[in-house]
């Protein structure tokens, strides 16, 4: 079984700012996967970054980061220099590499990132 | 390069009528999954297909919930005698068959039951 925690419901940054979203995940899979999702008010999830529990360095995809330890279970996502439109719902997700039922992504409860000028 | 499709993006309709939402996935990618999304909750997975075969089902995929993919290629799920309870939003996703592939989602279809 597969487990995500985002302990933050809402955060407000200021513009231009960083912020951390937080992430602790739980699992008995030796392989797997971490995703994060932005969700905007009109509902698609996009797709942000992805970090594989092998990978050595951490995961950067333009103004986002992911701040994995592993020991600690965490894979925090850093959003660097803020801007209005990252203003949505952000999920964390994982998935199982190895195992059987290893396709399904199990999501967190997700944080309502607001942007304020 | 066009992204997952939905139709349609929003449907009402009244307790024990049957809908059905259908899903066009990312023309190369062979897997294709529904979720459900509640409000204030993450995405739930309900069952997913390599091809036209449905490979998992998950326990929430209750018997009045159906889902096929005939040609391998758009999917559609079906609610039959809906309940209020169904009320949420069903997001499709695709990936590409490969492990840690990336699941990409479409804009979803919003239900209400009333």
């Amino acid at each position: 079984a597969q487990k995500i925690t985002q302990t933050q419901p809402g955060m407000f940054v200021q513009e231009k700012e960083a912020v951390t979203l937080d992430c602790t995940y739980d699992t008995s899979d030796p392989s797997y996967g971490l995703f994060w999702y932005k969700q905007p008010s009109s509902g698609e999830m996009i797709f942000l970054i992805y970090q594989g529990s092998y990978d050595q360095q951490n995961a950067t995809e333009g103004r986002y980061s992911l701040n994995f330890q592993k020991a600690r279970k965490s894979a925090n996502l850093v959003i660097s220099a803020s801007q209005l439109g990252d203003s949505a719902m952000y999920f964390c997700a994982m998935r199982g590499l190895l195992t059987g039922g290893g396709n399904k992504l199990t999501f967190g409860t997700g944080t309502q990132l607001k942007v304020e000028l | 390069d066009t992204g997952v499709s939905q139709d349609p993006r929003h449907k009402i309709t009244k307790r024990g009528q049957n809908v059905t939402f259908r899903c066009d996935p990312i023309s190369e990618h062979n897997r294709l999954y529904w979720y459900r999304q509640t409000l204030g909750q993450g995405p739930e997975f309900l069952t997913y297909f390599q091809n036209e075969a449905q490979l998992e089902k998950s326990r929430l995929l209750s018997d009045r919930f159906s889902a096929e993919r005939p040609k391998g290629s758009f999917s559609t799920l079906e609610i039959q005698r809906t309940e209020q309870g169904d009320s949420a939003m069903y997001l499709c996703a695709s990936s590409k068959t490969s492990l840690g592939e990336t699941q990409y989602f479409g804009p979803g279809t919003r239900l209400l039951v009333l």
